[in-house]
């Protein structure tokens, strides 16, 4: 049982290039999100998706792109890196609207390095 | 719009010591809560939640939780802390479509 996958774990970017955080679940959940680890602020919500075909934006989505074609995949996508989004990102799932009390799983962290 | 706040970044104790985290929430209605723990170089593990019903909140690995509407708070305590909860513990409120954070206290244990 993989749970929440995350791919790379480690990645160096530099300032300028494009890249995409991969994302799958194989639990079958309908809510997915992309949050972001800073030291100091907790985790804060990149974007989200209540199901295949919508995603919405959280708390900081600018310079972020997200997909959502198929229930297992979430990829998150960095148009055009930034050394303001060096930061460990999460994905998480859940069963339904995490926000309702139903358990979020979290993937084991994608650490971003933008030079 | 609802936040977390958890007012210590670090705290020390001692292994076999009492410990209590502090979390405080602003939320309009009655709040989903939830605390996570996060060791070095992993992701985030589910401790406890709250939705409704008993105040006090039973989780893993010996944590309980107590919530106090009148204070907005929701305290994480452990009666004997074990070397291995040498973590970093954050509180979360749920509603609508998010989850939010607070931003999180680092555990060390004392030998």
């Amino acid at each position: 049982n993989a749970g929440v996958t995350q791919t790379p774990k480690f990645q160096v970017l530099k300032t300028g290039q494009s890249m995409t955080l991969q994302c799958a679940q194989d639990m079958n959940h309908e809510y997915m999100s992309w949050y972001r680890q800073d030291p100091g602020m907790g985790l804060r919500l990149i974007h989200y998706s209540v199901g295949a075909g919508i995603t919405d934006q959280g708390e900081v989505p600018n310079g972020y792109n997200v997909s959502r074609s198929t229930t297992e995949d979430f990829p998150l996508r960095l148009l055009s890196a930034a050394p303001s989004q060096t930061s460990v990102y999460f994905c998480a799932s859940s069963y339904s609207r995490g926000g309702r009390g139903n358990t979020i799983y979290f993937g084991e962290g994608s650490w971003l390095t933008v030079v | 719009a609802q936040s977390v706040t958890q007012p210590d970044i670090h705290i020390t104790v001692s292994e076999g010591a009492s410990l209590e985290l502090r979390c405080n929430y602003s939320y309009g209605a009655t709040p989903y809560l939830f605390w996570y723990v996060q060791s070095p170089g992993q992701g985030l593990q589910l401790l406890l939640k709250y939705f409704s019903g008993d105040t006090l909140v039973q989780g893993i690995k010996g944590f309980e939780a107590e919530f106090k509407r009148s204070q907005s708070s929701f305290n994480l305590r452990k009666p004997s802390v074990h070397w291995s909860d040498a973590a970093e513990y954050f509180c979360a409120v749920g509603a609508s479509n998010d989850m939010r954070f607070g931003a999180g206290t680092r555990l060390t244990v004392k030998p």
